[in-house]
C-alpha cells in the first residue's frame, strides 16, 4: 500500500530565505507526483505536476525534483514571501488517477 | 470558467441525518473524485468515476454512496450521518487518470456532524 509522508509538519522562516519542503513515498511504481497549495479554508491549487519519466519542474520560484528510485520529491522555494504562506501537499498517483496525499506541510513565512 | 462547483459550502446534520453534496464541473473531465480531510491531515479517496455511468470506491467509502448519471455532476450521498464523518470534502476533476496534466478542485464542503 503506498504511503507518502511530508516533513517537516510545519515550517517557520523569515522572508527573503530559500527553503526545501520533502516528500518521500513508498511505492515507487508511480505515474506521477504533484505538489499542491492550500489556503486556510480553501480548496487546493496545482502547484506542478512531474511525471514519472521526469526529473524535475520549475514554475516561476518553484521548482520541484523527483527521484523515483528513492521514493523522494523536494519542493523548492526561492527568495520566500509572506504570500507563500500556506500548507504545502504532496500527492502521488499509482493507480489510475487516484491520488494518495501526504498530510501537508504548514508554510508561515514572516515578514 | 467556474471549474469544479459544490455546494453546500457549510453544513451541520444531525446524527442519522442524511444529505447530498452536489459537485458539478464544467470542463468535459471524465474523470472525478470525492477526497475528505480531516484536520492536519492529508485527503483521503473516498469514491472515484472514469465517466458517465462508471463508479469505484476509494480508500474510505464505507458510509457514502456515489452516482455518476452525466459527465458533468459527481454527487456524494450521506445516508446515515455520523459524528467519524465531520470532516472537509472535496470533489476534484481530471481531464484523464494515469497520464493526468492536473486536477482541478472545488473549494470544499465543511460537513459537521453532532
Amino acid at each position: 500500500k503506498q504511503e507518502v509522508t511530508q516533513i517537516p509538519a510545519a515550517l517557520s522562516v523569515p522572508e527573503g530565505e530559500n527553503l526545501v519542503l520533502n516528500c518521500s513515498f513508498t511505492d515507487s511504481a508511480i505515474y506521477n507526483l504533484q505538489w499542491f497549495r492550500q489556503d486556510p479554508g480553501k480548496g487546493l491549487t496545482s502547484l506542478l505536476l512531474i511525471q514519472s519519466s521526469q526529473r524535475e519542474q520549475t514554475s516561476g520560484r518553484l521548482n520541484a525534483s523527483l527521484d523515483k528510485s528513492s521514493g523522494r520529491s523536494t519542493l523548492y522555494i526561492a527568495a520566500s514571501q509572506p504570500g507563500d504562506s500556506a500548507t504545502y501537499l504532496c500527492a502521488v498517483n499509482n493507480q489510475g488517477g487516484k491520488l494518495i496525499f501526504g498530510q501537508g506541510t504548514e508554510l508561515s513565512v514572516k515578514p | 470558467n467556474a471549474g469544479v462547483t459544490q455546494t453546500p459550502k457549510f453544513r451541520i446534520l444531525k446524527i442519522g441525518q442524511s444529505m447530498t453534496l452536489q459537485c458539478t464541473q464544467d470542463m468535459n473531465h471524465n474523470y472525478m473524485y470525492w477526497y475528505r480531510q480531516d484536520p492536519g491531515m492529508g485527503l483521503k479517496l473516498i469514491y472515484y468515476s472514469v465517466g458517465a455511468g462508471i463508479t469505484d470506491k476509494g480508500e474510505v467509502p464505507n458510509g457514502y454512496n456515489v452516482s455518476r448519471s452525466t459527465t458533468e455532476d459527481f454527487p456524494l450521498r450521506l445516508e446515515l450521518a455520523a459524528p467519524s464523518q465531520t470532516s472537509v470534502y472535496f470533489c476534484a476533476s481530471s481531464e484523464t487518470g494515469i497520464y493526468n496534466y492536473g486536477y482541478t478542485f472545488g473549494s470544499g464542503t465543511r460537513l459537521t456532524v453532532v
